[in-house]
């Protein structure tokens, strides 16, 4: 079934810690994105992909990096994690230009 | 800089209401328009895209129509039910230069339909 999937759902981490947020998607699209949600906000894109090799960074400045190695996989890194960076990280891909996006379930990163 | 706004930010209804939620945008060039359903927690589930030639687009229960000259966009929801309970985003594609298209989101309403 083709799907969007991320790991881990939910991560408590302390600071100054390397995290990688994992995307992957079997759907064969594209693009993929990275959008970051605190609690009651909008959603605001951090970083986004349009195919291997290719990536940009989105509205909401991050120090967050990502690569897209392969189509289907587009990981997220934070080399030194920070309270700061306690969010909801939500994933998604799209098949062609302004075409509908599809979410996976997110990871909730907590810094303590 | 395209911004979206969602009224009301909250809405509890009996069960078997309808009931319509509203968006507005400020910039009318817009691509296409999405609507989205959030459960406490989760990711987000797609609803229903409206393509900015369309006027209204169905699903189930679900209605989206879209005015985009006026910049505004409402999902009407039939015979709620409990299980519509959920946060409801609003978001408009856009060309945001450099050849990108871009998702703008709103804050969403969270609906509460109680038995």
């Amino acid at each position: 079934e083709a799907d969007i999937y991320q790991t881990p759902r939910y991560l408590v981490i302390g600071t100054g810690k390397k995290i990688t947020l994992e995307c992957s998607q079997t759907m064969g699209h594209d693009k993929m994105y990275w959008y970051q949600q605190d609690p009651g906000m909008e959603l605001h894109l951090i970083h986004y992909s349009y195919g291997v090799n290719s990536t940009e960074k989105g509205d909401l400045s991050s120090e967050s990096t990502v690569s897209r190695i392969r189509t289907e996989h587009f990981p997220l890194t934070l080399e030194s994690a920070r309270p700061s960076h306690t969010s909801q990280y939500l994933c998604a891909s799209s098949g062609g230009t302004g075409s509908e996006q599809y979410f996976g379930p997110g990871t909730r990163l907590t810094v303590t | 800089k395209q911004e979206v706004t969602q009224i009301p930010a909250a809405l509890s209804v009996p069960e078997g209401e309808n009931l319509v939620l509203n968006c507005s945008f400020t910039d009318s060039a817009i691509y296409n328009l999405q609507w989205f359903r959030q459960d406490p927690g989760k990711g987000l589930t797609s609803l229903l895209l409206i393509q900015s030639s369309q006027r209204e687009q169905t699903s189930g229960r679900l209605n989206a129509s879209l005015d985009k000259s006026s910049g505004r966009s409402t999902l009407y929801i039939a015979a709620s039910q409990p299980g519509d309970s959920a946060t409801y985003l609003c978001a408009v594609h856009a060309y945001s230069g450099a050849g990108s298209y871009q998702l703008t989101f709103g804050k969403g309403t969270k609906l509460s339909v109680i038995p």
